[in-house]
């Protein structure tokens, strides 16, 4: 079965210290691993998606990696505007063919 | 920017009572989804929708549910007799080739 995991639950930053979201997947053969950001109320906004290990991408302050079993998302020098919930999904070969399987996210909070 | 455009924002219902949720995907795609978020959980995948028919659903996708694209541009999920339980977020996404999904804002439903 896959499944997506994201840790830590929450995580609080003072504005410009650096850090890093982790995502660990178990997926039968990985299609695509996809980063979402979640404003309250809001629906997943998209971020990344990679697609093998060693692949990366960035965007402003945030750069996602990946390997066969994780993926990081680091930010870089956060702005209280950063803040908001991270969402990590999967989609791979197995029952979920088209579909996303989430992980229950990480919230971040970005304190000036 | 191309937008799925979800109505209503917010519904309330009473138990039992049906309730439509519509969805207006981005305009070129192919694939449409539904999915759903209780109050403090992950996205869960309700039923994927492709060429006018379900290819996929999940094990919360009864018989209470179905899924409709009764014009080029719309999009519905009908719930015919709300449970309390049925009280989430509901998101519809679209996507051109599951190389990437789009997310619309949600509609809230309340049932009482």
């Amino acid at each position: 079965e896959d499944q997506v995991t994201q840790s830590p639950e929450a995580l609080r930053l003072q504005e410009g210290e650096s850090s890093s979201l982790n995502c660990s997947y178990t997926v039968s053969g990985l299609r695509g691993l996809f980063w979402y950001r979640q404003d309250p109320g809001k629906g997943p906004e998209f971020l990344f998606t990679l697609y093998s290990a060693g692949e990366e991408k960035e965007k402003e302050r945030l750069k996602a990696t990946l390997t066969k079993k994780e993926s990081f998302l680091h930010i870089t020098a956060p702005k209280p505007e950063d803040s908001a919930t991270y969402l990590c999904a999967v989609r791979g070969y197995g029952g979920s063919q088209g579909n996303l399987i989430f992980g229950k996210g990480t919230k971040l909070s970005v304190k000036p | 920017e191309p937008e799925v455009t979800q109505t209503p924002s917010h519904q309330v219902t009473q138990m039992g009572q049906e309730v439509i949720l519509r969805c207006v995907p981005i305009s070129n795609h192919l694939y449409f989804y539904w999915y759903r978020q209780i109050l403090g959980q992950k996205v869960e995948f309700l039923v994927s929708f492709y060429n006018n028919e379900i290819s996929e659903k999940s094990e919360i996708f009864d018989d209470q549910f179905s899924v409709e694209r009764p014009d080029g541009s719309n999009f519905t999920l009908k719930i015919r007799s709300t449970k309390l339980e049925d009280s989430a977020m509901y998101f519809c996404a679209s996507s051109l080739d599951r190389q990437g999904y789009t997310f619309g804002s949600g509609t809230r439903l309340t049932v009482v």
